[in-house]
């Protein structure tokens, strides 16, 4: 499984897009890259997960260069709602296995 | 549809007592996990189950610890003795893998978790 880096805090305020970058230098061909989302006193919950080039659903959008190295998570004009803990993980978690946290970005949404 | 729920939603214990934990997974999902998270840290890994099959019990702790599914559903996660520093939060996730040929990677769901407190 291939280890991750992200920031471990981010500031913004209401409306602005927020852009998290994580980077898995080690990230491997069968490798997909996951991202979920976890509210205090809450379990993580899926946001969004991607292989290469762009990945876009209702909640984000999720960017891959070429090379795989890196990937970066944007949250178009996040709310207050938006305040929480994001992981990004890179695996390949085809056919089941268990899913390796790091610490996450806080992201704190100010008014 | 419902989510995976798990109960008690919070248990005080007194340290040396034995506790067990409960896990209702999502309706069909053969894929079942058992994660820790302490205060303000990363979630933990602690045993996958398939079916009623535990491929991986890797990330438990110690041999204080254990689990079981039975029927392919509900999952207890026990722990004998506790001490103090096994208070955290124990969440418990459910999948539906893809098949081998669908080239995407599962996606657990998680339950609310169990806080637990060893005084």
């Amino acid at each position: 499984l291939a280890k991750t880096t992200q920031p471990i805090s981010m500031d913004s305020y209401e409306g602005q897009e927020v852009n998290i970058t994580c980077s898995h230098n080690n990230i491997a061909t069968n490798d997909y890259i996951t991202w979920y989302q976890q509210f205090p006193s809450q379990g993580p919950r899926f946001i969004i997960q991607g292989y290469k080039t762009k990945v876009t659903n209702e909640v984000a959008s999720l960017f891959i260069p070429a090379d795989r190295k890196s990937s970066t998570l944007s949250l178009p004009r996040v709310s207050l709602s938006d305040t929480a803990v994001y992981y990004c993980l890179v695996g390949d978690f085809n056919q089941g296995g268990k899913l390796i946290f790091g610490q996450g970005t806080e992201l704190s949404v100010k008014p | 549809g419902a989510g995976v729920s798990q109960s008690p939603s919070n248990k005080v214990t007194e340290k040396g007592k034995d506790v067990e934990l409960r896990c209702d997974p999502i309706s069909g999902h053969t894929a079942l996990y058992w994660y820790r998270q302490s205060l303000g840290q990363g979630l933990e890994f602690l045993i996958y189950f398939q079916g009623n099959s535990a491929p991986d019990k890797s990330g438990l702790p110690s041999d204080r610890f254990s689990a079981e599914r039975t029927g392919g559903s509900v999952s207890t996660l026990t722990i004998q003795r506790t001490q103090q520093e096994d208070s955290a939060v124990y969440l418990c996730a459910s999948s539906d893998p893809y098949p081998l040929a669908v080239r995407r990677t599962d996606t657990q769901y998680f339950g609310p978790g169990t806080r637990l407190t060893v005084l």
